[in-house]
């Protein structure tokens, strides 16, 4: 149930891109992705519909693709902010969620 | 800010021991969640509460209960403390802006079990 997410970890300098894969084995009505920052709670970055609707903040940008029930993340222009662990979450069609393992990402001037 | 708060923020306690922790919500949210956030295993559910005294086992319950008696409050218990449950544990509302069900998570509580 668990989605699987690659890669683990990245280094980025200040300006660079990123992409962040979430895989699941199982069909998908959507798919969310948080950022945390050591200490605190995760922060929801972006949800993405089966069907195509999206939500999410203006400079975070991802797609979901429903046939091969995989979604990716993509942070371009990297800044010391983005430093952190991205988690993605799955939902099927139940009321469970399911996080990956998560994404380290670290960002250096 | 969605509203969602979790006491205590930080608790010891011994093996054996009952504990409860709480999360309040202030948004009058139908669905709540109580995940435990473990190093290499990310978030993984325990219980979830899709209105009050309606409450359903998550992939890892086991030695957990749940209650909810107010719209507000969702209480999560460990009836006899394990040092495997040490861990830090978040409470989640789930959003209901139309189609979407993004989560908002408390600040997390962590539990360190002796």
């Amino acid at each position: 149930q668990q989605p699987v997410q690659s890669p683990q970890a990245v280094i980025l300098r200040e300006g660079e891109d990123a992409v962040i894969n979430c895989s699941s084995s199982k069909a998908l009505y959507s798919v969310h992705w948080y950022r945390q920052k050591h200490g605190e709670a995760p922060v929801f970055l972006m949800i993405l519909l089966k069907g195509g609707e999206q939500k999410g903040h203006e400079k975070i940008s991802a797609s979901f693709n429903e046939k091969k029930q995989q979604s990716s993340l993509y942070l371009t222009a990297s800044q010391l902010s983005y430093s952190g662990t991205y988690f993605c979450g799955t939902q099927d069609t139940g009321n469970q969620f399911y996080f990956g393992t998560g994404t380290s990402l670290t960002v250096i001037p | 800010d969605a509203g969602i708060t979790q006491s205590p923020r930080h608790k010891v306690t011994e093996t054996g021991t009952p504990v409860t922790l709480r999360c309040h919500q202030t948004e009058n949210h139908r669905y709540m969640y109580w995940y435990r956030q473990d190093p290499g295993h990310g978030l993984r559910l325990i219980h979830y509460s899709y209105g009050v005294k309606d409450t359903d086992k998550g992939e890892v319950s086991d030695g957990y209960s749940v209650s909810r008696s107010k719209t507000e409050d969702f209480l999560l218990t460990l009836e006899s403390a394990t040092s495997s449950q040490t861990s830090v544990y978040f409470c989640a509302i789930r959003g209901t802006s139309g189609p979407y069900n993004e989560q908002f998570f408390g600040p997390g509580t962590r539990l360190t079990v002796l």
